[in-house]
């Protein structure tokens, strides 16, 4: 069935760092993939999403490339801050055979100031 | 504009039991969809509501049913409440092919 796997956590990260998060994904289909983020004590909030090959999602400094060829839609940020400390979520929608989203398991994020 | 509102915010129950919780979506919004958080895990999709029917339902036993009223609010029931019911239960809205909103959801902790 439809999957995501992203990179375990925590990840780390000293103020101004760069951010790669991995996720690689099965579908049947053509998905949709998105980035969520989960703020302590929040709901999800989508961060990015991309609905077709070589579409670039961005969002707050944050992109991600849907690469069809890799089955990876990895997430980037140049010069992380503090206020990005929150636990991320690379999900999939596909409409054919059905309509919901699956999410991978997150990666949770701190970023030391 | 209130997004997404789930009720109640926290929940503590014993095994066995049976359990409500609610959700209004965000105006505009006419699909529901549930789902579970387990902790330290992504969310699990169980079912989603559309005009006051189930229109998807994820893998999850029949212990767990719901419904969506004609305001588009909708419950969640989970009867014979077991352990490893507790999660954090996630309520999202959306309209057509609009992304996903989400609420702050409900704690459920079963003892």
């Amino acid at each position: 069935g439809d999957s995501v796997t992203q990179m375990e956590g925590p990840v780390t990260l000293s103020e101004e760092a760069f951010l790669t998060i991995n996720c690689t994904y099965t579908a049947t289909g053509y998905p949709s993939l998105f980035w969520y983020v989960q703020y302590p004590g929040e709901g999800l909030q989508l961060l990015l999403k991309a609905t077709k090959a070589d579409d670039k999602g961005s969002n707050k400094g944050f992109e991600a490339t849907y690469r069809k060829e890799t089955t990876s839609f990895h997430l980037e940020k140049g010069s992380v801050q503090v206020s990005d400390s929150a636990v991320y979520f690379c999900a999939l929608s596909t409409i054919v055979p059905d309509d919901k989203i699956i999410f991978g398991k997150g990666t949770r994020l701190h970023i030391l100031p | 504009d209130a997004g997404v509102t789930q009720s109640p915010t926290h929940l503590i129950k014993t095994r066995g039991q049976q359990v409500t919780l609610r959700c209004s979506p965000k105006s505009g919004h006419d699909t529901v969809s549930w789902y579970q958080q387990a902790l330290g895990q992504g969310p699990q999709f169980i079912f989603q509501y559309y005009e006051e029917e189930e229109r998807q339902r994820g893998n999850f036993p029949d212990r767990f049913s719901g419904h969506q009223f004609p305001n588009y609010s909708s419950e969640l029931n989970v009867n014979a409440l077991l352990l490893g019911d507790s999660a954090l239960y996630l309520c999202a809205s959306s309209f057509g092919r609009s992304p996903l909103h989400f609420g702050n959801g409900t704690r459920l902790t079963v003892t």
